[in-house]
Formats: structure tokens, C-alpha cells, sequence
């Protein structure tokens, strides 16, 4: 079975750091790019970025760059997603989830297929 | 690119045919996928490529438009449809979702 799981639910203080995980199982890890979702509380989808466990490829969104960090290991079929030093806006449920490829005529089309169960995190003094 | 969705919530019964606009701008062609989230979970991919069906989703679900207009169609709502649906384009990498619409069943 395709699953991705998450790390739990943290609760920090703002300043601290943070790394959370996403470890992939059931497909070719290296083959498929994961990326992170921000979800606000009430609120929609943001994408934070995305990375490609194989190369290592990484792009981010224009509200995240500098914020975060991505990351994968290859070696445990983990990948993750860092702050150095939290603020209370960062608190927010946190999905990653896996980039599928649909070869529909002669294109390629792109959804994310797989999603991990979420990382709540909540940063308040 | 910018996508927006329409309305923002709506209420229906269960039996109805609903339908979820979405615009994109500028012109994304087909590459344009639908998500459902209900309430409590991780989002689901339900069309993708603007009309294909992802593999296990009920047929009542159905997706058109290219460019600019698409809609997801709900031919006969479901109580289990209770959810919010999304939008996105694929046109690129970090592709943008639109802001969900929430749908209730009345």
C-alpha cells in the first residue's frame, strides 16, 4: 500500500526549531516528488515546496523562501520540512504529499495523488 | 496564475445536481485538477487533466472547461459529498489552488 506518515502533532515556543517528517512507503521513493502543504486553521490550501527525493531538486513558494527548509533522505525514504526559529503565523496543520504523473495523450499531467495524515503544529508562548 | 473559485459555499440537497466554478488566470489549457477535503481529513485528488476521474472515485463526479473556465459537477449529491473542494493548477510545479469552496448538505 502507497501511504505517506507523518510526524505528530508539536507544540513549541516561538524562537525554537523544528523539524517535522514525512516517511514515504509502498513505491520508488526517489522516483516521485513530495511536497508541503500549509493549511491555516478555517482556512485554505498553500503550498510551502516541493522537493524530488532523487536529485534533490527543490523549489519553493514566494512566501516560504527563507523560511524553511526541504529536505529528503533517500536512505529512509524520509522527507521533511524545518524552521530554525518558529513564529506563532507558522502554526498551522501540515500536509506533504506525493506528486503523481498521468500520461493522458501525448502530455504528462500532474496531481498530488498521495497525502500524509497531517502535522499539527501550534507555536505559542 | 491566479484561481478563483465560485461560489464560495453553497448548500444543496441530497439528490441534487451541484456545480463548483473555478477561472483561471491567465489560461492554465487542461492542466487542472480537483480536490475533495471533508471535514477532519487530508485532501483527496478527484479529477485530474480537468476531466479524467482519479482511479476509485464514484462517476457521479465530472469535470470539463479548458483555458480559463472549468467546472466539477456533482450529478446526484451524496450526503458523504459534505466536504470542501478545491481547485488547482498544474501549469506549474508549485501549482496554485483555488481559495475551496464548502458545500453543505441541507
Amino acid at each position: 500500500e502507497v501511504q505517506l506518515v507523518q510526524s505528530g502533532a508539536e507544540v513549541k515556543k516561538p524562537g525554537e526549531s523544528l523539524k517535522i517528517s514525512c516517511k514515504a512507503s509502498g513505491y520508488s521513493f526517489s522516483t516521485y516528488w513530495i511536497g508541503w502543504v500549509r493549511q491555516m486553521p478555517g482556512k485554505g490550501l498553500e503550498w510551502m515546496g516541493i522537493i524530488h527525493p532523487g536529485d534533490s531538486d527543490i523549489r519553493y513558494s514566494p512566501s516560504s523562501e527563507g523560511q524553511v527548509t526541504i529536505s529528503a533522505d533517500k536512505s529512509i525514504s524520509t522527507a521533511y520540512l524545518q524552521w530554525n526559529s518558529l513564529k506563532a503565523s507558522d502554526s498551522a496543520l501540515y500536509y506533504c504529499a506525493r506528486r503523481g504523473r498521468y500520461n493522458y495523450g501525448d502530455l504528462s499531467y500532474y496531481g498530488l495523488d498521495v497525502w500524509g495524515h497531517g502535522t499539527t503544529v501550534t507555536v505559542s508562548s | 496564475i491566479q484561481m478563483t473559485q465560485s461560489p464560495s459555499s453553497l448548500s444543496a440537497f441530497v439528490g441534487d445536481r451541484v456545480t463548483i466554478a473555478c477561472r483561471a488566470s491567465p489560461s492554465v489549457s487542461n492542466f487542472l485538477n480537483w480536490y475533495q477535503q471533508k471535514p477532519g481529513k487530508a485532501p483527496n485528488l478527484l479529477i485530474y487533466a480537468a476531466s479524467n476521474l482519479q482511479s476509485g472515485v464514484p462517476s457521479r463526479f465530472n469535470g470539463s472547461g479548458s483555458g480559463t473556465d472549468f467546472t466539477l459537477t456533482i450529478s446526484s449529491l451524496q450526503p458523504e459529498d459534505l466536504a470542501t473542494y478545491y481547485c488547482q493548477q498544474t501549469y506549474s510545479v508549485l501549482g496554485t489552488f483555488g481559495q475551496g469552496t464548502r458545500l453543505e448538505i441541507k
